[in-house]
């Protein structure tokens, strides 16, 4: 089946640890974005990468690093930076022309 | 600044009645809009997409969308609502060309049975 997977889908941490989301594509496809949900604020772009070795940062990036070392994979670490780190993490991936295909999410819980 | 705006943040509806989600956007330049659904405990999900032509597109499970480029407007329609239809529902949009997305802050829609 082609699609994004994202694990874990539940990830408890203790405050001051950095933790790192994984998420993995099989569509060939060019773009990978993560995203942040959180209740009545949809969704927030992070990072987002276009290509291999190359990334952006999005609206909300503080707190946050990426790596894009290979075109299916693009984990996402949440540092000890990042001051109100729960919430839901959306992993999405794109070609240029086209609409997002999204992973099932991962819910970050930091104690 | 680039935005996407959505007006109802909750609506509830009975089955049958018809549904209008309101979704503006401010952004310079050519675009590409998008509705996703995200129902309880699923994925996110394409629920039609306009890229040029026709502005009035037609999308999954019964919906509709309309880009009226005056008003900077793409409104999510459909015609009778089901039960199933409970759902939260984004309008993003991405400037052509580019591979950004916007998001609106979403709209949880319930239909009462």
């Amino acid at each position: 089946d082609g699609g994004i997977t994202q694990s874990p889908k539940y990830l408890f941490r203790k405050e001051g640890q950095n933790v790192t989301l994984s998420c993995e594509q099989n569509l060939n496809h060019d773009a990978m974005y993560w995203y942040r949900q959180d209740p009545g604020q949809g969704l927030r772009l992070i990072y987002y990468s276009q290509i291999v070795n190359d990334f952006q940062k999005g609206d909300i990036a503080e707190g946050y690093s990426v790596s894009r070392e290979k075109k299916e994979s693009f984990p996402l670490t949440v540092t000890s930076a990042q001051k109100n780190p729960t919430a839901f993490y959306l992993c999405a991936s794109s070609m240029q022309r086209g609409e997002q295909f999204f992973g099932p999410g991962t819910r970050l819980t930091v104690l | 600044a680039q935005s996407v705006s959505q007006h109802n943040h909750h609506v509830i509806l009975s089955e049958a009645a018809s549904l209008e989600l309101g979704c503006n956007y401010s952004y310079g330049g050519t675009v590409n809009l998008f509705w996703y659904v995200q129902y309880p405990g699923q994925h996110l999900q394409l629920l039609l997409k306009y890229f040029s032509g026709d502005p009035l597109v037609k999308g999954i499970k019964g919906f509709e969308a309309e880009f009226i480029k005056s008003k900077f407007s793409f409104n999510l329609r459909k015609p009778s609502v089901q039960w199933s239809d409970t759902a939260e529902y984004f309008c993003a949009v991405r400037g052509s060309g580019t591979y950004k997305y916007i998001f609106g802050t979403g709209t949880r829609l319930k239909v009462l049975a």
